[in-house]
């Protein structure tokens, strides 16, 4: 079955500190792949996205992903996070259309 | 360039009320999205439109929920009757053909069923 899972659902890292929110995926099909940004009472904005090419990606606000086809990951990272990037982060996967599959979201609370 | 408008942003009904949410995609973009997203989980596509015609609505809860894009621009969905289950944010978004790397959400709508 194809899915998507984000294996933390809370992160809290403390203000200036690196953060990695993490993404895997199930699939036998190619897949497009995508992480999201939701600040409260806000709707999703595309931070990155991976449809092929290099596998490390870089997107808004600093952030980056890379993906990994043999450990079917798309793991997102910052080197030092901000007050600003308090927000639900979420990664998405096309598995061989063009429709979105949502994992369940990680809740990354920056701490001062 | 005005983004995916959705009204109204919060709504509080009673189970077995009816409700109705609107969405104007972005000038332009065929392609038109209605997601639930319950609390605590990602969005889940309900119904994707591409221009005035139904694309999948395999997810939509059809005995209650219904939705149209009868000009090919706004899109309403309509619950009828609501259940407790409902309570969730509805997202809209839309893209210029239906491709998935493209999609611009709006802000969404709040439902509370009480």
């Amino acid at each position: 079955a194809q899915s998507v899972t984000q294996l933390d659902s809370q992160v809290p890292v403390f203000e200036e500190a690196p953060v990695e929110l993490r993404c895997n995926y199930s699939s036998s099909v190619s897949v497009y792949l995508f992480w999201y940004v939701q600040y409260p009472n806000q709707g999703l904005q595309l931070l990155l996205k991976y449809l092929s090419g290099s596998t490390l990606v870089k997107g808004i606000n600093g952030f980056e992903a890379e993906f990994n086809k043999s450990q079917t990951s798309f793991h997102l990272r910052k080197p030092s996070v901000h007050i600003s990037d308090t927000a639900e982060y979420f990664c998405a996967v096309t598995f061989g259309s063009y429709q979105l599959t949502f994992g369940k979201g990680t809740k990354l609370s920056v701490i001062p | 360039e005005a983004g995916v408008a959705q009204s109204p942003r919060y709504k509080i009904i009673e189970k077995r009320q009816s409700v109705a949410f609107w969405c104007n995609p972005i000038s332009g973009h065929a392609t038109l999205y209605w997601y639930q997203q319950i609390l605590g989980q990602g969005p889940k596509l309900l119904i994707q439109f591409q221009n005035n015609g139904v694309v999948d609505d395999s997810q939509l809860p059809k005995d209650r929920f219904s939705a149209e894009r009868l000009k090919g621009v706004d899109s309403t969905l309509k619950i009828q009757p609501a259940k407790l289950e409902d309570s969730a944010v509805y997202l809209c978004a839309s893209s210029f053909y239906k491709r998935a790397d493209e999609q611009f959400f709006g802000p969404g709508t709040r439902l509370t069923v009480l």
